[in-house]
């Protein structure tokens, strides 16, 4: 079946402009998580989200980044006034549920904030 | 709070050699942990996951991890490498929390 899709793959940002980056999870899949991944780094986690209920923020790292999934499936990730320090992958995983499962990746959005 | 080093940061392996890609975590309990592989371009592909019983667990395309509480280790392991594998891993833990902490990634070259 069809995986995480997310887009767009690749993302030229001007220092200053709102992005929004959308993650496609896989159907069905309660469980939502957005990681930033930095180069040359392992992805750190932003937030999660259990159907449309964001549980845990604690990862986004300032009030410029903002993520909803306001009917449980499709989540938008939306970066404003973008910094150069924003520059990174932006990885969507889903799962089954939150617990004990794993979580599925999906290709990541590239940002580079010129 | 949850954390994994991987003490490797470039590995290089001839094709057909072993393979052993160092993994340690911290975290209070027992952990569940996980190895992914990503390529250039792609997304985090799981090669396995440990959440608990046998201690030796078997994941795709060969590799085979190893969990030693004493060691606090979840070391990767692949008897014969082929070029293919070339690619980043990388080792993380499921705390307390939903979220995975990743480690820094080991790089892995295969020389032909």
């Amino acid at each position: 079946g069809a995986g995480v899709s997310q887009s767009p793959r690749y993302k030229v940002a001007k220092r200053g402009q709102d992005v929004a980056l959308r993650c496609d999870p896989i159907s069905g899949h309660v469980s939502l998580f957005w990681y930033q991944q930095a180069l040359g780094q392992g992805p750190e986690f932003l937030t999660y989200f259990q159907n449309e209920a964001q549980l845990d923020k604690s990862g986004l790292p300032s009030d410029r980044f903002f993520a909803e999934r306001p009917e449980g499936s499709v989540s938008t990730l939306k970066i404003q006034r973008t910094q150069q320090e924003d520059s990174a992958v932006y990885l969507c995983a889903s799962s089954p549920e939150g617990g004990l499962r794993e979580q599925y990746f999906g290709p990541g959005t590239r940002l580079t904030v010129t | 709070a949850q954390s994994v080093t991987q003490p490797d940061i470039h590995i290089t392996v001839s094709e057909g050699a072993s393979l052993e890609l160092r993994c340690n975590y911290s975290y209070g309990a027992t952990p569940y942990l996980f190895w992914y592989v990503q390529s250039p371009g792609q997304g985090l592909q799981l090669l396995l996951k440990y959440f608990s019983g046998d201690t030796l667990v078997q994941g795709i395309k060969g590799f085979e991890a190893e969990f030693k509480r004493s060691q606090s280790s979840f070391n990767l392991r692949k008897p014969s490498v082929h070029w293919s594998d070339a690619a980043e891993y990388f080792c993380a833990v499921k705390g307390g929390g939903n979220k995975l902490t990743f480690g820094t990634g080991t790089q892995l070259k295969v020389e032909l």
